[in-house]
């Protein structure tokens, strides 16, 4: 069974740079692409991009010059980084498995993230 | 792009049917048969309840179904229960340069 954790910090300072990484447990991110969504407190989810193992990305176009994912598939890991936050960036971020791009299958169980100074 | 519209609550009785419908655009539900449609439970991840409008994962219960016509995906619980009340989102894929897009969510109440 995938089990896909997301970690890093809980609090990040407004114009800094969010960092988050989502280990994959049970199965191996090589043949598949992942992806990072985000839900803010009491709002719906919000895809920010995805990145199929061989290191090619795609990005939601309003956020693509803030956000860089990459892999590391030696150590199965998927890593978030969202530059430049403002408060508007305080949500929960999840990481999640993309089945050849048709659906999200395996999702983590989320991190909460708030901006503030 | 903006989120596929969803109504802001649907509530039925135990044993009910509910539809929630999903309305997009010609540029997404209209265009590709790549609607998903997710379970949330307060304060957990999302689930995934349906893919490509209408197959079930394995798992899922066969109370859920989906569709589509035109630009509005829609979901059907049958045999509603209390645990199927929850957040439910849909979501589609919108081509080459926006790629998924979600719906604004819809809340669940059982009766």
């Amino acid at each position: 069974q995938v089990q896909l954790q997301e970690s890093g910090p809980g609090l990040v300072k407004p114009s800094e740079t969010l960092s988050l990484t989502c280990t994959v447990s049970g199965g191996s991110s090589s043949s598949y692409y992942w992806s990072w969504i985000r839900q803010p407190p009491g709002k719906g989810l919000e895809w920010i991009g995805y990145i199929y193992y061989s290191g090619s990305t795609n990005y939601k176009p309003s956020l693509k010059s803030r956000v860089t994912i990459s892999v590391d598939t030696s150590k199965n890991q998927i890593s978030l980084k969202l530059s430049s936050v403002t408060a508007a960036d305080t949500a929960v971020y999840y990481c999640a498995r993309v089945d050849d791009y048709r659906f999200f299958d395996y999702w983590g169980q989320g991190t909460l993230v708030t901006v503030s100074s | 792009q903006s989120a596929l519209t969803q109504p802001a609550s649907v509530s039925g009785s135990p044993g009910q049917s509910i539809t929630i419908s999903c309305t997009g655009t010609s540029s997404d539900v209209g265009s590709y048969n790549l609607v998903s449609w997710y379970q949330q439970h307060p304060g957990k991840a999302p689930k995934l309840m349906i893919y490509e409008v209408s197959k079930r994962p394995s798992g899922v219960s066969n109370r859920f179904s989906g569709s589509k016509s035109g630009n509005t995906a829609s979901l059907t619980i049958s045999g509603l229960q209390a645990e199927d009340e929850a957040d439910y989102y849909c979501c589609s894929y919108a081509g080459s340069n926006t790629f998924y897009v979600f719906g604004t969510g819809t809340k669940v109440t059982v009766l």
